[in-house]
């Protein structure tokens, strides 16, 4: 089972701002890809599905570049509520995931 | 909107016990999958499950562990000889047929002492 890395962070970001995050994979097998947001002690919440051609959810852009294996998030107009742990996952089936990256969004 | 549910929601065992989580996946959902997380380490997937048998397994997932669909609406996962290593929250999740994203129930702590 191959690997999903991702930067740790924190990302301390203010709000109000834009912040992205990429995420690497290397097993070029893996057919579906997702974001998931994990607050404290949570379960994962599935935030949105990523597409070559890109998918773009209000605030929220996610990327696959296939060519690359790496993955993006971006969050534009950053909230307090978007604070939270960013899992990047992907797998033919069961999901590989990283270790996520904790965004802190600061007033 | 409907949700996984996994019961209990903590549990607290002696090494070496036997321990039965309990997942109750959405309805209409047919693949299912059990996923740990270790505190402060990442989520890690154990087994996933279609058409009353195991479709893929990770290296976590020995001979210690078992999964089971007793009935039209429960999913289990049995650990039969608990260590302090298997510690962790166990996340139950599940997805329809034509959809690849899969939704996670709240999880069971387990603690092993």
């Amino acid at each position: 089972r191959k690997e999903v890395e991702q930067d740790p962070g924190p990302f301390n970001v203010p709000e109000g701002a834009t912040v992205a995050f990429n995420c690497t994979y290397s097993n070029s097998a893996s057919q579906s890809f997702f974001w998931y947001r994990q607050d404290c002690r949570k379960e994962p919440k599935l935030l949105m599905s990523v597409y070559s051609s890109g998918n773009e959810d209000g605030r929220f852009t996610a990327q696959l570049n296939r060519a690359s294996q790496y993955i993006s998030l971006l969050i534009r107009d950053s909230k307090l509520s978007d604070s939270a742990t960013y899992l990047c996952g992907g797998g033919a089936d069961g999901l590989t995931f990283g270790k996520g990256t904790h965004l802190i969004i600061q007033p | 909107e409907p949700e996984v549910t996994q019961t209990p929601s903590h549990q607290v065992t002696q090494m070496g016990q036997e321990v039965i989580l309990r997942c109750v996946p959405i309805s209409n959902h047919l693949y299912f999958y059990w996923y740990r997380q270790i505190l402060g380490q990442k989520v890690e997937f154990l087994v996933s499950f279609y058409n009353n048998e195991i479709s893929e397994k990770s290296e976590i997932f020995d001979d210690q562990f078992s999964v089971e669909r007793p009935d039209g609406s429960n999913f289990t996962l049995k650990i039969r000889s608990t260590k302090l290593e298997d510690s962790a929250m166990y996340f139950c999740a599940s997805r329809a047929d034509n959809y690849n994203e899969q939704f996670f129930g709240p999880g069971t702590r387990l603690t092993v002492l």
